[in-house]
């Protein structure tokens, strides 16, 4: 079975700061791995995909399959990143079910 | 374009009473879900459609049914509401692929 572990619920970092977003799973077969980013009482948004390599907002995720990890990293952590971040792993097969992490509210402070 | 739009935004229930939430898609995704997102628990997978007139349960079913009732709408009904089922539900689509899922904006139900 394929599970996501977060293993913060709460992340408070200062602007300007470095932040890093862990995520860990398991799962058998070859991951897909995403990170959904939802602002206050708004819809969850696609942030990253790993398969995809890019770069958006300034955060970045690397799938480290020895480790099997899809840490979320910002150089410079801003105000405006406080949000609920989500990991999440799909299933492989004919509907590609999600599978989310429990999620880590980060908090950017002044 | 709306993306995926879920009707109610809020809702309050009594115990004992149903309901139907709506979502429709204007995508052309064949595949649509239901989750519920609880504190402390992420999203959790309720029912999910692959594709027109198929419907199959997720991790957390029960209580809960569903009708896929074209491609566009996927409703999710609570035949006989509990506390339990306080939570904010959230429907999605996804055309395959590793473009993940769009979702929609979320509907708040408190089960008094």
């Amino acid at each position: 079975a394929q599970r996501v572990t977060q293993p913060e619920k709460l992340l408070s970092v200062f602007k300007g700061a470095p932040v890093e977003l862990k995520c860990n799973y398991s799962y058998s077969g070859s991951p897909e791995l995403f990170w959904y980013v939802q602002y206050s009482r708004q819809r969850l948004q696609l942030l990253l995909r790993h398969i995809s390599r890019e770069s958006i907002k300034g955060f970045t995720a690397d799938l480290n399959k020895g480790e099997t990890s899809f840490h979320l990293k910002k150089p410079f952590a801003q105000e405006e990143d406080s949000a609920m971040y989500y990991c999440a792993l799909i299933r492989s097969g004919s509907a590609r079910q999600l599978t989310f992490g429990s999620g880590t509210q980060l908090t950017v402070l002044p | 374009n709306a993306g995926v739009t879920q009707t109610p935004k809020f809702q309050v229930l009594k115990t004992g009473q149903s309901m139907t939430l709506q979502c429709a898609q204007d995508m052309n995704h064949n595949s649509m879900y239901w989750y519920r997102q609880d504190p402390g628990m992420g999203l959790r997978l309720i029912y999910y459609s692959a594709s027109e007139g198929t419907t199959d349960k997720g991790e957390v079913p029960n209580g809960y049914n569903v009708s896929r009732l074209n491609k566009r709408e996927f409703s999710l009904r609570l035949e006989s509401a509990a506390p339990s089922q306080t939570s904010v539900y959230f429907c999605a689509s996804s055309i395959g692929g590793a473009v993940g899922y769009t979702f929609g904006s979320g509907t708040r139900l408190t089960v008094v």
